[in-house]
Protein backbone atom coordinates (compact mmCIF):
# COMPACT_ATOMS: atom_id res chain seq x y z
CA UNK A 1 0.00 0.00 0.00
CA UNK A 2 1.95 3.04 -1.43
CA UNK A 3 -0.97 5.71 -0.81
CA UNK A 4 -1.74 8.26 1.39
CA UNK A 5 -5.67 8.46 2.01
CA UNK A 6 -7.43 12.36 3.00
CA UNK A 7 -11.21 12.90 4.03
CA UNK A 8 -13.25 13.90 3.21
CA UNK A 9 -12.00 15.22 -0.36
CA UNK A 10 -14.86 17.96 0.18
CA UNK A 11 -15.78 20.44 3.08
CA UNK A 12 -18.16 23.01 3.48
CA UNK A 13 -18.56 24.76 7.19
CA UNK A 14 -19.08 27.74 8.59
CA UNK A 15 -17.51 29.97 10.93
CA UNK A 16 -18.70 28.36 13.92
CA UNK A 17 -18.42 25.24 12.83
CA UNK A 18 -16.64 22.37 14.07
CA UNK A 19 -14.94 19.98 11.77
CA UNK A 20 -11.46 17.57 11.22
CA UNK A 21 -9.73 16.37 8.29
CA UNK A 22 -8.55 12.97 8.48
CA UNK A 23 -5.14 11.31 6.69
CA UNK A 24 -4.21 7.79 6.97
CA UNK A 25 -1.16 5.66 5.38
CA UNK A 26 -0.13 2.27 6.43
CA UNK A 27 3.72 2.56 4.48
CA UNK A 28 5.15 2.58 8.00
CA UNK A 29 6.21 6.28 7.78
CA UNK A 30 7.26 8.13 10.68
CA UNK A 31 6.80 11.92 9.73
CA UNK A 32 3.32 13.06 8.36
CA UNK A 33 2.74 16.61 7.48
CA UNK A 34 -0.04 19.35 6.61
CA UNK A 35 0.24 21.42 3.82
CA UNK A 36 -1.95 24.38 2.56
CA UNK A 37 -2.46 24.88 -0.68
CA UNK A 38 -4.85 28.58 -2.00
CA UNK A 39 -5.61 28.42 -5.96
CA UNK A 40 -2.87 29.08 -8.17
CA UNK A 41 -0.07 29.17 -5.08
CA UNK A 42 2.31 26.44 -4.38
CA UNK A 43 1.57 23.75 -1.29
CA UNK A 44 2.49 25.68 2.21
CA UNK A 45 3.89 24.13 5.01
CA UNK A 46 1.87 24.24 8.16
CA UNK A 47 2.47 21.31 10.42
CA UNK A 48 4.89 18.33 10.61
CA UNK A 49 4.98 15.03 12.79
CA UNK A 50 8.30 13.14 13.46
CA UNK A 51 8.05 9.64 15.85
CA UNK A 52 4.34 11.25 16.33
CA UNK A 53 5.60 14.72 18.23
CA UNK A 54 4.83 18.27 16.57
CA UNK A 55 8.38 19.06 15.14
CA UNK A 56 7.03 22.00 12.91
CA UNK A 57 4.48 24.42 13.10
CA UNK A 58 4.94 27.28 11.07
CA UNK A 59 3.55 29.66 13.23
CA UNK A 60 -0.20 28.27 11.81
CA UNK A 61 -3.51 30.22 14.01
CA UNK A 62 -4.83 28.27 16.88
CA UNK A 63 -8.01 27.46 15.00
CA UNK A 64 -5.94 25.17 13.32
CA UNK A 65 -4.74 22.01 15.45
CA UNK A 66 -2.90 19.12 14.37
CA UNK A 67 -3.16 15.97 16.54
CA UNK A 68 -0.98 12.73 15.89
CA UNK A 69 -2.78 9.77 17.34
CA UNK A 70 -0.45 6.86 16.53
CA UNK A 71 1.99 6.85 13.61
CA UNK A 72 -0.80 6.26 10.95
CA UNK A 73 -2.94 8.41 11.34
CA UNK A 74 -2.60 12.49 10.85
CA UNK A 75 -5.95 15.18 11.94
CA UNK A 76 -6.33 18.66 11.50
CA UNK A 77 -9.02 19.96 13.73
CA UNK A 78 -10.86 22.82 12.57
CA UNK A 79 -13.06 25.57 14.96
CA UNK A 80 -13.79 28.86 14.03
CA UNK A 81 -12.14 29.34 10.72
CA UNK A 82 -12.43 32.44 8.67
CA UNK A 83 -13.53 32.74 4.95
CA UNK A 84 -9.97 33.21 4.06
CA UNK A 85 -8.83 29.74 5.17
CA UNK A 86 -10.91 28.36 2.26
CA UNK A 87 -7.83 26.11 0.36
CA UNK A 88 -6.96 22.64 -0.53
CA UNK A 89 -5.59 20.90 2.37
CA UNK A 90 -2.94 18.28 1.69
CA UNK A 91 -1.67 15.79 3.51
CA UNK A 92 1.95 13.77 3.06
CA UNK A 93 3.89 11.30 4.84
CA UNK A 94 7.91 10.38 4.24
CA UNK A 95 9.98 7.95 5.58
CA UNK A 96 11.94 9.41 8.87
CA UNK A 97 11.29 13.17 7.95
CA UNK A 98 14.72 13.41 9.51
CA UNK A 99 17.36 12.81 6.71
CA UNK A 100 17.85 14.12 3.46
CA UNK A 101 16.31 13.83 0.03
CA UNK A 102 12.98 12.48 1.41
CA UNK A 103 10.37 11.92 -0.73
CA UNK A 104 6.78 12.47 0.07
CA UNK A 105 4.11 11.11 -1.04
CA UNK A 106 1.39 12.93 -0.74
CA UNK A 107 -2.94 12.39 -0.34
CA UNK A 108 -5.48 13.70 -3.34
CA UNK A 109 -6.39 16.50 -0.60
CA UNK A 110 -9.43 18.05 1.32
CA UNK A 111 -10.85 21.12 -0.56
CA UNK A 112 -12.05 23.28 2.20
CA UNK A 113 -14.32 25.76 1.42
CA UNK A 114 -15.32 28.45 4.78
CA UNK A 115 -18.89 30.10 4.44
CA UNK B 1 15.78 30.62 3.32
CA UNK B 2 16.18 28.94 -0.07
CA UNK B 3 13.80 30.49 -2.88
CA UNK B 4 12.76 28.64 -6.02
CA UNK B 5 11.66 30.05 -9.00
CA UNK B 6 10.24 28.21 -11.57
CA UNK B 7 9.87 29.73 -15.64
CA UNK B 8 7.78 30.04 -17.87
CA UNK B 9 4.51 30.51 -15.04
CA UNK B 10 2.34 29.36 -17.45
CA UNK B 11 2.60 27.50 -20.90
CA UNK B 12 0.01 26.38 -24.19
CA UNK B 13 1.36 24.07 -26.02
CA UNK B 14 0.43 22.33 -29.39
CA UNK B 15 -0.15 18.49 -28.67
CA UNK B 16 2.92 16.64 -30.08
CA UNK B 17 5.34 19.99 -29.40
CA UNK B 18 8.10 19.07 -26.93
CA UNK B 19 8.59 21.79 -24.01
CA UNK B 20 11.14 22.49 -21.30
CA UNK B 21 10.40 24.08 -18.09
CA UNK B 22 13.40 25.50 -15.48
CA UNK B 23 13.69 25.61 -12.20
CA UNK B 24 16.10 27.69 -10.55
CA UNK B 25 17.50 28.04 -6.79
CA UNK B 26 18.53 30.77 -5.36
CA UNK B 27 21.04 28.75 -2.98
CA UNK B 28 23.32 25.83 -3.85
CA UNK B 29 21.50 23.30 -4.99
CA UNK B 30 22.19 19.87 -4.31
CA UNK B 31 18.95 18.08 -5.15
CA UNK B 32 15.83 18.71 -6.35
CA UNK B 33 12.49 17.04 -6.50
CA UNK B 34 10.03 17.23 -9.56
CA UNK B 35 6.06 16.68 -9.02
CA UNK B 36 3.14 17.15 -10.75
CA UNK B 37 -0.52 18.28 -9.96
CA UNK B 38 -3.42 17.72 -11.18
CA UNK B 39 -6.22 21.21 -10.73
CA UNK B 40 -7.37 20.32 -6.82
CA UNK B 41 -5.88 17.23 -6.21
CA UNK B 42 -2.46 16.01 -4.85
CA UNK B 43 0.85 16.14 -5.93
CA UNK B 44 2.36 12.76 -8.05
CA UNK B 45 6.19 12.39 -7.55
CA UNK B 46 7.88 12.23 -10.88
CA UNK B 47 11.47 12.29 -10.23
CA UNK B 48 14.40 13.45 -8.06
CA UNK B 49 17.90 14.19 -8.89
CA UNK B 50 20.51 14.42 -6.14
CA UNK B 51 23.75 14.64 -8.26
CA UNK B 52 24.74 17.29 -10.45
CA UNK B 53 24.82 16.13 -14.01
CA UNK B 54 22.44 13.90 -12.89
CA UNK B 55 19.46 13.19 -15.89
CA UNK B 56 16.41 11.05 -15.36
CA UNK B 57 13.84 10.04 -17.58
CA UNK B 58 10.32 8.80 -16.97
CA UNK B 59 8.29 7.96 -19.78
CA UNK B 60 8.48 11.10 -21.95
CA UNK B 61 9.65 13.34 -19.20
CA UNK B 62 13.71 13.95 -18.82
CA UNK B 63 14.78 16.16 -15.74
CA UNK B 64 18.77 16.87 -15.60
CA UNK B 65 20.34 18.93 -12.78
CA UNK B 66 23.08 21.40 -13.09
CA UNK B 67 24.99 22.19 -10.01
CA UNK B 68 26.80 25.46 -11.33
CA UNK B 69 23.53 26.80 -12.76
CA UNK B 70 21.74 26.05 -9.69
CA UNK B 71 19.09 25.03 -11.89
CA UNK B 72 16.78 21.83 -12.81
CA UNK B 73 15.11 21.38 -16.14
CA UNK B 74 12.18 19.35 -16.91
CA UNK B 75 11.82 18.00 -21.00
CA UNK B 76 8.38 16.58 -22.17
CA UNK B 77 9.01 15.26 -25.48
CA UNK B 78 5.97 15.08 -28.07
CA UNK B 79 3.44 16.44 -25.42
CA UNK B 80 -0.13 14.84 -24.84
CA UNK B 81 -3.24 16.16 -23.39
CA UNK B 82 -2.53 13.71 -20.33
CA UNK B 83 0.85 15.87 -19.83
CA UNK B 84 -1.38 18.70 -19.09
CA UNK B 85 -1.42 19.77 -15.17
CA UNK B 86 0.29 21.94 -12.91
CA UNK B 87 4.94 20.80 -12.17
CA UNK B 88 6.19 22.06 -8.87
CA UNK B 89 10.18 21.82 -8.36
CA UNK B 90 10.87 21.15 -4.56
CA UNK B 91 14.44 21.37 -3.22
CA UNK B 92 16.56 19.25 -2.01
CA UNK B 93 17.95 18.57 0.72
CA UNK B 94 15.15 20.26 2.67
CA UNK B 95 13.53 18.68 5.11
CA UNK B 96 10.23 19.72 5.28
CA UNK B 97 10.21 20.22 1.46
CA UNK B 98 9.81 23.87 -0.18
CA UNK B 99 8.55 24.61 -3.73
CA UNK B 100 8.61 26.76 -6.22
CA UNK B 101 5.47 28.56 -7.48
CA UNK B 102 4.59 25.78 -10.47
CA UNK B 103 4.30 25.77 -14.12
CA UNK B 104 0.63 25.74 -15.51
CA UNK B 105 1.00 23.74 -18.61
CA UNK B 106 -2.17 23.26 -20.97
CA UNK B 107 -1.92 20.84 -24.19
CA UNK B 108 -4.30 21.55 -26.80
CA UNK B 109 -5.20 19.37 -29.54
Amino acid sequence: DTEVTQTPKHLVMGMTNKKSLKCEQHMGHRAMYWYKQKAKKPPELMFVYSYEKLSINESVPSRFSPECPNSSLLNLHLHALQPEDSALYLCASSPAGTGNYEKLFFGSGTQLSVL
Amino acid sequence: SQELEQSPQSLIVQEGKNLTINCTSSKTLYGLYWYKQKYGEGLIFLMMLQKGGEEKSHEKITAKLDEKKQQSSLHITASQPSHAGIYLCGAAPSTPLVFGKGTRLSVIA
